[in-house]
């Protein structure tokens, strides 16, 4: 089946280490994104791609990195950087006009 | 600039009755507007869409969305609400690109159904 697969579902981190997260789709989009979901807050994106070896900084992409290697994979490094890294995580592809969502990856840091 | 605004953060109903739930969005020109649902701990899954023609838009289980130009709205409804249908739901705009689309949320309706 088609999809995006977002991995690990739940990540617990020390405070000050470097995390990335993994998205994967094999929908063949080129546009691929992330977003930060916290409560109250809807959707907030950190960096977009729209196609391979390009990305951009989305709206709060402070303490965030990102890679676009392959067409089908757009990980994301949460930094120490980052001051409040606590949240779920969205990856999201599109072509056209209708954007697809994994399943999230909810990260704690302790 | 766009923004979404999504007036209710949480919408407590009783089984079998009517629901509505409303957004609003600001933007200098022509969007595609869409209607998402998130069960707790999941991923986005879309209800339904508007990209252009008819303004009455019917998604999946139920729903319906009408787009008003006029008032920049697009609201959702279901005539009669399940439990099953608790759940958060998301408002979104996107500019409509030839080859890439940048989205943009609202900050979500809990809907509460309750028995």
């Amino acid at each position: 089946d088609g999809g995006i697969t977002q991995s690990p579902k739940y990540l617990f981190r020390k405070e000050g280490q470097n995390v990335t997260l993994s998205c994967e789709q094999n929908l063949n989009h080129d546009a691929m994104y992330w977003y930060r979901q916290d409560p109250g807050q809807g959707l907030r994106l950190i960096y977009y791609s729209q196609i391979v070896n390009d990305f951009q900084k989305g709206d709060i992409a402070e303490g965030y990195s990102v890679s676009r290697e392959k067409k089908e994979s757009f990980p994301l490094t949460v930094t120490s950087a980052q001051k409040n890294p606590t949240a779920f995580y969205l990856c999201a592809s599109s072509q056209n006009t209708e954007a697809f969502f994994g399943q999230g990856t909810r990260l704690t840091v302790v | 600039a766009q923004s979404v605004t999504q007036l209710d953060s949480q919408v407590p109903v009783f089984e079998e009755a009517p629901v509505e739930l409303r957004c609003n969005y600001s933007s200098s020109v022509s969007v595609y507007l869409f209607w998402y649902v998130q069960y707790p701990n999941q991923g986005l899954q879309l209800l339904l869409k508007y990209l252009s023609g008819s303004t009455l838009v019917k998604g999946i289980n139920g729903f319906e969305a009408e787009f008003n130009k006029s008032q920049t709205s697009f609201h959702l409804r279901k005539p009669s609400v399940h439990i099953s249908d608790t759940a958060e739901y998301f408002c979104a705009v996107s500019l409509g690109g030839v080859n890439f689309n940048k989205f943009y949320f609202g900050s979500g309706t809990k809907l509460n159904v309750k028995p």
